[in-house]
């Protein structure tokens, strides 16, 4: 039982280019959340699937897309990165109605945009 | 939408002291309000929480209290050690399908041997 990973778990991109963040849970969990993390701004809500075949914007989702392949996957697109968008995401996931409520997050992904 | 407020931004104490740090949230129905510690370069992980039927949970050295009707909640840490050194979150939520948990900024907390 792996939890939640991701993966790249760093990146260097430059400006312009596009990448994939991937994530995955084997808790066969039905919601799951992209988060960023800047220092001192805590962690703020991307995108997020409430469950599989749904997805919403969250706090901050310009500039990214996102897409729930199916129950396990949820991955984060960046389509044309920005120096602003250098940041550590992590994904995570919860077992919603189930009176446990906890979010478990993955290792996260360290993205540096030049 | 919610909006939580933490406070202090940074707290240092001395190895066996009490910490405390505070939230308020803005959402009156928010019922779900958990805390987490997230060491450097760690991925943030669940210490406690506590639901709004109740107005104290406790587990060992960690404590949390829930004010409702002030909308604040606080984490208490007694007894601090150097292990407890790292980045603690509160975050609220509505505990519904899909829920979506609000974070404060964070408390850096440094426990000082």
């Amino acid at each position: 039982n792996a939890g939640v990973t991701q993966t790249p778990k760093f990146q260097v991109l430059k400006t312009g280019q596009s990448m994939t963040l991937q994530c995955a849970q084997d808790m066969n969990h039905n919601s799951m959340y992209w988060y960023r993390q800047d220092p001192g701004m805590g962690l703020r809500l991307i995108y997020y699937s409430a469950s599989e075949g749904t997805t919403d914007k969250g706090e901050v989702p310009n500039g990214y897309n996102v897409s729930r392949l199916n129950k396990r996957e949820f991955s984060l697109r960046l389509e044309s990165a920005a120096p602003s968008q250098t940041s550590v995401y992590f994904c995570a996931s919860i077992l919603s109605g189930s009176r446990q409520e906890t979010q478990y997050f993955g290792p996260g992904t360290r993205l540096l945009v030049l | 939408g919610e909006n939580v407020e933490q406070h202090p931004s940074t707290l240092s104490v001395q190895e066996g002291d009490s910490a405390v740090i505070k939230c308020t949230y803005s959402d009156s129905a928010s019922n779900y309000f958990p805390w987490y510690k997230q060491e450097l370069g760690k991925r943030p992980q669940l210490i406690i929480d506590i639901r709004s039927n109740v107005g104290e949970k406790k587990d060992q050295r960690i404590a949390v209290t829930l004010n409702k009707t002030a909308k604040h909640f606080s984490l208490h840490i007694t007894e601090t050690q150097p292990e407890d050194s790292a980045v603690y979150f509160c975050a609220a939520s509505l505990e519904t399908s899909g829920s979506r948990l609000t974070f404060g900024e964070g408390t850096q907390l440094t426990v000082n041997p």
